[in-house]
């Protein structure tokens, strides 16, 4: 059964930085593509980028370049998302998923993050 | 890349047929037969419900069938059920060197 767990809800302040986690199972974590959603309080879903674990191919959204990085360590399945200086605008539902040709076939649960002072 | 566009809300009754509308431009839903649409119940995680603009996958139940024309794509869900209540998001593959662009989501209430 193919599986991605997310790392837990997460409380910042604005300044810090974060790293979030989504390990994959039941697939072979390197042929295919995974990648980040966020979705805001109220709001729709927005592709952030996606990385294929196999070579490291990483592409991101305009709207997210520059503002988040998106790795992974294929040694233990492990996709992650992280940023440097979180803003109270990051304060979001952010969805790893993984992807069959373009449809996103699986999602994870979902981490809650939080930046508030 | 700009969100594709989606009626706010739609409604019906149980036993009811709505449809959603998607609509983008020739750059996306209109350039290639890559829609996918995806059901997202309150606190959930959203669920793939059509992919390659009228395929379902394996367990989602044929009351929901998608179709394309143009630059606008739709999501018809025939027999309305109270579980059907939830959001709505289309999404389409937009060229090998863009990310897919999601849709504005759509609210289907069952009255």
């Amino acid at each position: 059964e193919v599986q991605l767990v997310q790392s837990g809800a997460e409380v910042k302040k604005p300044g810090e930085s974060l790293k979030i986690s989504c390990k994959g199972s039941g697939y072979s974590f390197t042929s295919y593509w995974i990648g980040w959603v966020r979705q805001m309080p109220g709001k729709g879903l927005e592709w952030m980028g996606i990385i294929y674990p196999g070579d490291s191919d990483t592409r991101y959204s305009p709207s997210f370049q520059g503002q988040v990085t998106i790795s992974a360590d294929k040694s233990i399945s492990t996709a992650y998302l992280q940023w440097s200086s979180l803003k109270a605008s990051d304060t979001a539902m952010y969805y790893c998923a993984r992807l069959v040709d373009t449809a996103i076939y699986y999602w994870g649960q979902g981490t809650l993050v939080t930046v508030s002072s | 890349q700009s969100a594709l566009t989606q009626p706010r809300s739609v409604s019906g009754s149980p036993g009811q047929s709505v449809t959603i509308s998607c609509t983008g431009t020739s750059s996306d839903v209109g350039g290639y037969n890559y829609v996918s649409w995806y059901q997202q119940h309150p606190g959930k995680a959203p669920k793939l419900m059509i992919y390659d603009v009228s395929k379902r996958p394996s367990g989602v139940p044929d009351r929901f069938s998608g179709s394309k024309s143009g630059n606008t794509a739709s999501l018809t869900i025939s027999g309305l059920q109270a579980e059907d209540e939830a959001d709505y998001y289309c999404c389409s593959y937009a060229g090998s060197y863009t990310l897919d662009v999601f849709g504005t989501g759509t609210k289907v209430t069952v009255l």
